[in-house]
């Protein structure tokens, strides 16, 4: 069975304490893995696409990349602002998206 | 580009009513969706498009329905609200297998 879960599920870090959001997937074929990131009360907002294995992409604080089994959302010396839920989603056929249930992340200044 | 929009923002039903939440994306987009988000939970499919006049059913699809008459227009229809069906509501669009683009939400409460 297809299955996506993230971990953990709350993440509370001091503003500069650098950590990593983890994606486990089980697919039968990965079309793409995605980010988004939700803020309270919005819709999710996407971040990263990736591919194939070894994969990596950046934008500003964050770093994404991807194993055959997993995702990894590294966030380096983050601050308030990069409070919000994070989403990790799975392709795995045309119309077939398979959602986490997201890592609510914390930023104490 | 306004992206997706979703109407209304807030709802409050009483269990039997029926009502439409309306969702438009002018970004020329051929895919559409409806998720349903719960705490705890990952956003669910309802219901998708593929283009106009084209719809399939997604996880969970029962006591809802859809239709596309437009590229630009996905409404979600729910015929007979229940309890169950107390949510937040996001549409979605995409072109290709590409990342997709939501709109803001309706938060759903039915009585």
């Amino acid at each position: 069975e297809d299955q996506v879960t993230q971990s953990p599920e709350a993440l509370r870090l001091q503003e500069g304490e650098s950590s990593s959001l983890n994606c486990s997937y089980t697919v039968s074929g990965l079309r793409g893995l995605f980010w988004y990131r939700q803020d309270p009360g919005k819709g999710p907002e996407f971040l990263f696409t990736l591919y194939s294995a070894g994969e990596e992409k950046e934008k500003e604080r964050l770093k994404a990349t991807l194993t055959k089994k997993e995702s990894f959302l590294h966030i380096t010396a983050p601050k308030p602002e990069d409070s919000a839920t994070y989403l990790c989603a799975v392709q795995a056929s045309a119309s077939k998206i398979i959602f986490g249930s997201g890592t609510r992340l914390s930023i104490r200044p | 580009n306004a992206g997706v929009t979703q109407t209304p923002k807030f709802q409050v039903l009483k269990t039997g009513q029926s009502m439409t939440l309306q969702c438009a994306q002018d970004m020329n987009h051929e895919y559409m969706s409806w998720y349903r988000q719960d705490p705890g939970m990952g956003l669910r499919l309802i219901h998708y498009s593929v283009g106009a006049g084209i719809t399939d059913q997604g996880e969970v699809p029962n006591g809802y329905n859809v239709s596309r008459s437009t590229t630009e227009d996905f409404p979600l229809r729910l015929l007979s609200a229940a309890p169950s069906q107390t949510s937040v509501y996001f549409c979605a669009s995409r072109f290709g297998q590409g990342e997709q683009y939501f709109g803001p939400g309706t938060r759903l409460t039915v009585t």
